[in-house]
């Protein structure tokens, strides 16, 4: 079965770190490109990054130079490393991925929350 | 950035309803904009692609057209299981990005 699954989202304070997770299953993380999404609770949705199967990462402004994402091929799984985090970075973070061709997200995960307050 | 827009932001429907919502984008986009479905408390599903390819195993119902600028996602006889807010997306240029969603509530 296709499957994403994010882990490690939590309370963390201002300025704080965390390390997101998206363990995929039934296909190679490394052979598609893989992307974030936030969504901030009652809002819209907001992409956040890209990493492409050759390797190359993009990113949205807002996050850029705080966040990075990686992935691990060997363990078929998405990192977003979050440095610096802000109040206006709390939303569930989706990952999500186009299996079927083309660039719309056809696979998505059923998202972590990262909630930055004091 | 490319923005786009969407209207209706809320629409109240009754069942077996038609139901057009709309997506424009700042520039043109070709054909990249597809659509999705979001539940509360679910993740978004892919519901159009490409404007107008219907994703596997969506309803019939669901359908999709445009180019350029102007887009539509359209619902013909509108189920109560299709309250959600639905999003246009656009990947034709880096940053991807969204609409702001329209939610529709079923009366």
């Amino acid at each position: 079965e296709v499957q994403l699954v994010e882990t490690g989202g939590g309370l963390i304070q201002p300025g704080g770190s965390l390390r997101l997770s998206c363990a995929a299953s039934g296909f190679t993380v490394s052979s598609n490109y893989m992307s974030w999404v936030r969504q901030a609770p009652g809002k819209g949705l907001e992409w956040v990054s890209v990493i492409y199967s050759g390797g190359s990462t993009y990113y949205a402004d807002s996050v850029k130079g705080r966040f990075t994402i990686s992935r691990d091929n060997s363990k078929n799984t998405l990192y977003l490393q979050m440095n610096s985090l802000r109040a206006e970075d709390t939303a569930v973070y989706y990952c999500a991925t186009c299996l079927a061709g083309g660039d719309a997200f056809d696979i998505w995960g059923q998202g972590t929350m990262v909630t930055v307050s004091s | 950035e490319i923005v786009l827009t969407q209207s209706p932001d809320f629409q109240s429907v009754t069942p077996k309803e038609k139901v057009t919502i709309t997506c424009r984008a700042s520039q043109s986009i070709g054909s990249s904009l597809h659509w999705y479905q979001q539940k509360p408390d679910q993740s978004p599903k892919l519901l159009i692609k490409y404007a107008s390819q219907s994703f596997s195993g969506v309803p019939s119902r669901f359908s999709g057209s445009g180019s350029g600028t102007d887009f539509t996602l359209t619902i013909n006889s509108l189920e109560a299981e299709d309250a959600a807010t639905y999003y246009c997306h656009q990947s034709s240029s880096l940053p991807d990005t969204f609409g702001q969603g329209t939610k529709l509530e079923i009366k």
